[in-house]
């Protein structure tokens, strides 16, 4: 059965914190992304990766940064958490061989919360 | 500015319905159209989905109907069930094929 993991389910932390989150996948997957959703904006792309040590911003990287130093893993950071990024946060990953199409697996989320 | 707008963003139907989420695209270069379903406390997975050579294409209950002049698919739920109970997120992509635009969801409850 193939799995998308994140560390966390819900997450609370304070104005200004150093956030970290982190995604495993053991699909043996090129492509690792990270989204949030809000109600109504569906699911906005913050940054996703093809490989490892690579990255692209997505849609709205503005605030945030990630890391990928191993294919399986895919971390979100959060360098100075402000409110307007409560949030729930979903990692997902796909294969990048086209014949397999572009299926994305997500993995459960992590809602956080900025006090 | 969302490139694929969707619509309703929720949707109440008795059990047996047949509850229409519709969607609409402005990108030519997308040519993949997938559908994923979301239960609560879940990731979302995919559910179905479509290329533009085809008008239509049935999966058991569910049926996405594609209008390639309008920039227009739909997905159709036949005899809806409680259990269908869900976000829906319709998605598109180029032929580059590793990035998906998504909707903005749809929560549909479907009442017994």
């Amino acid at each position: 059965d193939v799995k998308v993991t994140q560390s966390s389910r819900y997450l609370v932390k304070r104005t200004g914190e150093k956030v970290f989150l982190e995604c495993v996948q053991d699909m043996d997957h090129e492509n690792m992304f990270w989204y949030r959703q809000d109600p109504g904006l569906g699911l906005r792309l913050i940054y996703f990766s093809y490989d490892v040590k690579m990255k692209e911003k997505g849609d709205i990287p503005e605030g945030y940064s990630v890391s990928r130093e191993k294919k399986e893993r895919f971390s979100l950071i959060l360098e100075s958490a402000s409110t307007n990024q409560t949030s729930m946060y979903l990692c997902a990953s796909s294969s990048s061989i086209r014949g397999l199409g572009v299926e994305q697996f997500f993995g459960p989320g992590t809602r956080l919360t900025v006090l | 500015q969302q490139q694929v707008k969707q619509s309703p963003q929720s949707l109440i139907v008795q059990k047996g319905g047949i509850p229409i989420i519709n969607c609409a695209y402005e990108n030519t270069a997308f040519d993949y159209f997938p559908w994923y379903q979301q239960f609560p406390g879940k990731g979302p997975a995919l559910l179905i989905a479509i290329r533009p050579d085809v008008s239509e294409k049935k999966e058991g209950r569910f049926t996405i109907s594609f209008n390639k002049s309008a920039k227009q698919f739909s997905l159709h739920i036949m005899d809806s069930q409680p259990g269908d109970s869900a976000t829906y997120f319709c998605a598109a992509t180029d032929n580059a094929g590793n990035m998906l635009t998504f909707g903005g969801g749809t929560r549909l409850m479907v009442k017994p």
